[in-house]
């Protein structure tokens, strides 16, 4: 049972467009989500995360908005930019000490 | 920012041998770690959680005999691929957990590609 949902594998976005990636879950106890990037055969790097409370992080050219009554939440990147290309994912917790559930990823590839 | 290293990046080894990996959190102590393998073109999946001082809780499906986890330290915990096969062939990552603004917050290595010939 997949409990944090990437339905898009990948996504293709022309340079300087806005990206946008999005993720869906089923848990409405998970209170933490967070967005992490994926170059290939490498670790995942934090980017962004947001507190169920808040409906909206930014931070320089990464907007996570967060729509708890359709558990869903979405990356925002303006303007992509090439090194943005890689593999997002998007991960919940169901409280600050719990593991991370993982979806499966969105590949994004960014358009000269 | 929190940095987690792990060693060696990358091991070929044959099968039947063990295999032993290293994360170690440079500038912050971390009583829990996790890791995590992920095959070509899917998403990571959690193998154990690894708590300072005690034993790794391991995820179902995972065989805690053949992957040995030990975190000896409150920097240091490592993996050993006992008896590698060539299923076992994969990216292995871990993350070291470290208390950020909201809560705890993980922090990932950069990863360590193991080939069993």
């Amino acid at each position: 049972d997949q409990q944090v949902k990437q339905n898009s594998p990948s996504l293709s976005v022309q340079e300087g467009r806005i990206s946008i990636l999005n993720c869906d879950y089923t848990n409405s106890m998970f209170d933490y989500f967070l967005w992490y990037k994926k170059y290939p055969a490498e670790g995942p790097t934090f980017l962004i995360s947001i507190s169920s409370i808040k409906d909206k992080n930014e931070d320089g050219r990464f907007t996570v908005f967060l729509n708890k009554s359709a558990k869903h939440l979405s990356l925002h990147i303006v303007p992509s930019q090439p090194g943005d290309s890689a593999v997002y994912f998007c991960a919940a917790q169901l409280d600050s000490n719990y593991q991370l559930i993982w979806g499966a990823g969105t590949k994004l590839i960014i358009k000269p | 920012g929190a940095v987690v290293s792990q060693h060696p990046s990358r091991v070929i080894c044959k099968s039947g041998t063990s295999v032993k990996i290293e994360c170690r959190s440079l500038d912050f102590q971390a009583t829990t770690m996790f890791w995590y393998r992920q095959f070509p073109k899917q998403s990571l999946m959690l193998m154990a959680t690894s708590n300072e001082g005690s034993k790794a809780t391991y995820e179902q499906g995972v065989e805690k005999d053949k992957f040995l986890i030990n975190h000896a330290s409150l920097t240091l915990s490592t993996l050993t691929v006992t008896s590698a096969h060539p299923e076992d062939s994969s990216f292995y990552i871990c993350s070291a957990r470290d208390r950020g603004p909201f809560g705890y917050e993980q922090y990932f290595g950069p990863g360590t590609r193991l080939t069993v010939t």
